[in-house]
This record gives C-alpha cells, sequence and structure tokens, in this order.
C-alpha cells in the first residue's frame, strides 16, 4: 500500500497525558500536513512541512502541541498535558510540490482521538 | 463569516437522482478548488480538483467553478447508494493549507 499511514488508528487516553502520532506519507511527496478534525466539521488545517522545514503553524496549534518531521519523511505530532476539547480525529495528508505545483492531495485515514 | 460556507444538508435522494452540492468562499484569493468524499470514520478521498471557473467532468462527477460569484458545486449524475457519504469542499490560495467548508451529508437510498 503506497498511501498515507497514520499509527495508531485509535488512542484512548486520559486528561493530563501526553500523546504521539506518527504519520508515514506518501514516498515520493515532500510536502506533509497535519489537520484535525471534530464530529459534523470538515477538516481544519493545523501545520504543514515542506521536507524537514515547518513552514506554517495555525493559531490552532497551541504550545501544547508540537510537530516535527526529522528527516523529511515520516512525521509526529504529540499533544502535551491532553484535555478533553482535544479529542479530535487528527488527519495528516501528503503532497508532491514540483515546479511550482502541488500533486496528489492525498489523506491519511487518522488518528481518533478520545480524551 | 467563515472563509468557505457549505450547507451542511442532511440531503437524501433516490438512486438515479441528481445530486447538488455547493459551497460559498469569500476570499477572491483561493485559487484551487477541490471536493473531497469522506465514509465514515475514513479520511477524506480527493474527487475532483481545478483551478478555473468553468466546468470538470470526470465520469458521473461534474464540479463547477464560478469565481465571479465565489461559488463552486459538484454534481452527481446516476446517483449510487454507494454514494452515501460527507462531501466537503476545500479551497487553497497556494494548494499548500486547505481550507474546507463544513461538509454535506448524503444519503442515496436504493
Amino acid at each position: 500500500d503506497t498511501g498515507v499511514s497514520q499509527d495508531p488508528r485509535h488512542k484512548i487516553t486520559k486528561r493530563g497525558q501526553n500523546v504521539t502520532f506518527r504519520c508515514d506519507p506518501i514516498s515520493e511527496h515532500n510536502r506533509l500536513y497535519w489537520y484535525r478534525q471534530t464530529l459534523g466539521q470538515g477538516p481544519e488545517f493545523l501545520t504543514y512541512f515542506q521536507n524537514e522545514a515547518q513552514l506554517e503553524k495555525s493559531r490552532l496549534l497551541s504550545d501544547r502541541f508540537s510537530a516535527e518531521r526529522p528527516k523529511g519523511s515520516f512525521s509526529t505530532l504529540e499533544i502535551q498535558r491532553t484535555e478533553q476539547g482535544d479529542s479530535a480525529m487528527y488527519l495528516c495528508a501528503s503532497s508532491l510540490l514540483w515546479r511550482g505545483q502541488v500533486y496528489g492531495y492525498t489523506f491519511g485515514s487518522g488518528t481518533r482521538l478520545t480524551v | 463569516q467563515k472563509e468557505v460556507e457549505q450547507d451542511p444538508g442532511p440531503l437524501s435522494v433516490p438512486e438515479g437522482a441528481i445530486v447538488s452540492l455547493n459551497c460559498t468562499y469569500s476570499n477572491s484569493a483561493f485559487q484551487y478548488f477541490m471536493w473531497y468524499r469522506q465514509y465514515s470514520r475514513k479520511g477524506p478521498e480527493l474527487l475532483m480538483y481545478t483551478y478555473s471557473s468553468g466546468n470538470k467532468e470526470d465520469g458521473r462527477f461534474t464540479a463547477q467553478v464560478d469565481k465571479s460569484s465565489k461559488y463552486i458545486s459538484l454534481f452527481i449524475r446516476d446517483s449510487q447508494p454507494s454514494d452515501s457519504a460527507t462531501y466537503l469542499c476545500a479551497i487553497t490560495t497556494s494548494y499548500g493549507k486547505l481550507t474546507f467548508g463544513q461538509g454535506t451529508i448524503l444519503t442515496v437510498h436504493p
């Protein structure tokens, strides 16, 4: 399977605990994005990377959230001191930026977080 | 006012009907327009994308963009029960960060 892979699929945690999610993008893609989706809403942008550089962060990404993409391949999203309001589906997507155009914007199946 | 507005529905139609889904947006800088389909507890799946005003057709799906009215539509012809899902419009300025509508829940009943 060459799609975007996210792990775990579902995470249940207690308030105050730290959690970490992993995303493996499509191997040829150099851009990686994180979104959050709550019930009945469309996904909301959190942050994105081009290779290993984090280029933009949303105001939704409080200081309890941190994302990394250490070698320009997989990425992790960590939430510290989780709160009930963090319960949501966390979606990862990847795309290829080539000659100024972006191709193949593909989402993973998401990690559902329950706090 | 949200940057992208989408009627959440729900929309229920009989099999074989033509479905029309719509979004409006406020930022004239938006250049790229996409429609995603999302089944329950799955990630969004890209159906259509376009970057210019006019129509784009792919099988039973037609995407329509009217930049002057800031209005985009997705038409589904000969709808099938397997089309039952949430449909999301997504718009971007530079094809990086996507701004999504709320999603429209569609049910196609046999």
